[in-house]
């Protein structure tokens, strides 16, 4: 199965800093099948980049993902105070689809 | 609006089963199919399979193959999830996520509120 490498494993950053999260997959990702969700305590996963760079319904726009291949990035611009949360990132092109293990974006 | 409702909480002892179940609203149910995700206390997601509302075709985790059942009942729009021989490390939160395409190679526009099952003595 394909393995997802998320890094930092936390950032610590202030409000109206950019965030930079990276997601590393051990095998290449053909279609730029990649996702990546945010979730707060205690609620569901909520998806915010599909295709690797398609935002999804009512996402910000400061919310951007980028790259292909093994090497994917999702950027916040701008980190407002509701933004402060864990971030996964997903592929969904080879079976079994997975998960990176995530990173903690707190308040610095 | 979509919406993704899940049955509560469940207590079970290990070798035991558990089935939980996911009420969908707002959409064509046959049209997507279902996924079922869980997350293990304070760990990340592990996707556990898929099955297509369509047809009932599944796609199960290797992990979980041959101890997990999803079904659909389109009569009443909800999916269900049976995990079979409950053991104390399926103790998490249980997920059910719409894919957004008919197959299971799509990403998950919208979850359920998540059931926890404790497996406990």
């Amino acid at each position: 199965e394909i393995v997802l490498t998320q890094s930092p494993g936390t950032l610590s950053l202030s409000p109206g800093e950019r965030a930079t999260l990276s997601c590393r997959a051990s095998q290449s990702l053909s279609s730029s099948n990649l996702a990546w969700y945010q979730q707060k305590p205690g609620q569901a996963p909520r998806l915010l980049i599909s295709g690797a760079s398609s935002r999804a319904t009512g996402i910000p726009d400061r919310f951007s993902g980028s790259g292909s291949g093994t090497d994917f990035t999702l950027t916040i611009s701008r980190l407002e105070p509701e933004d402060f949360a864990l971030y996964y990132c997903q592929q969904y092109g080879r079976s079994p689809p997975t998960f990176g293990q995530g990173t903690k974006v707190e308040i610095k | 609006q979509v919406q993704l409702v899940q049955s509560g909480a469940e207590v079970k002892k290990p070798g035991a089963s558990v089935k939980v179940s996911c009420k969908a609203s707002g959409y064509t149910f046959s049209t997507y199919g279902i996924n079922w995700v869980r997350q293990a206390p304070g760990q990340g997601l592990e996707w556990m399979g898929w099955i297509s509302v369509y047809n009932g075709n599944t796609n199960y985790a290797q992990k979980v193959q041959g101890r997990v059942t999803m079904t659909t009942d389109t009569s009443t729009s909800t999916a269900y999830m049976e995990v079979r021989n409950l053991r104390s490390d399926d103790t998490a939160v249980y997920y059910c996520a719409r894919g957004s395409g008919g197959g299971w190679y799509t990403p998950l526009d919208y979850w359920g509120q998540g059931t926890l099952v404790t497996v406990s003595s």
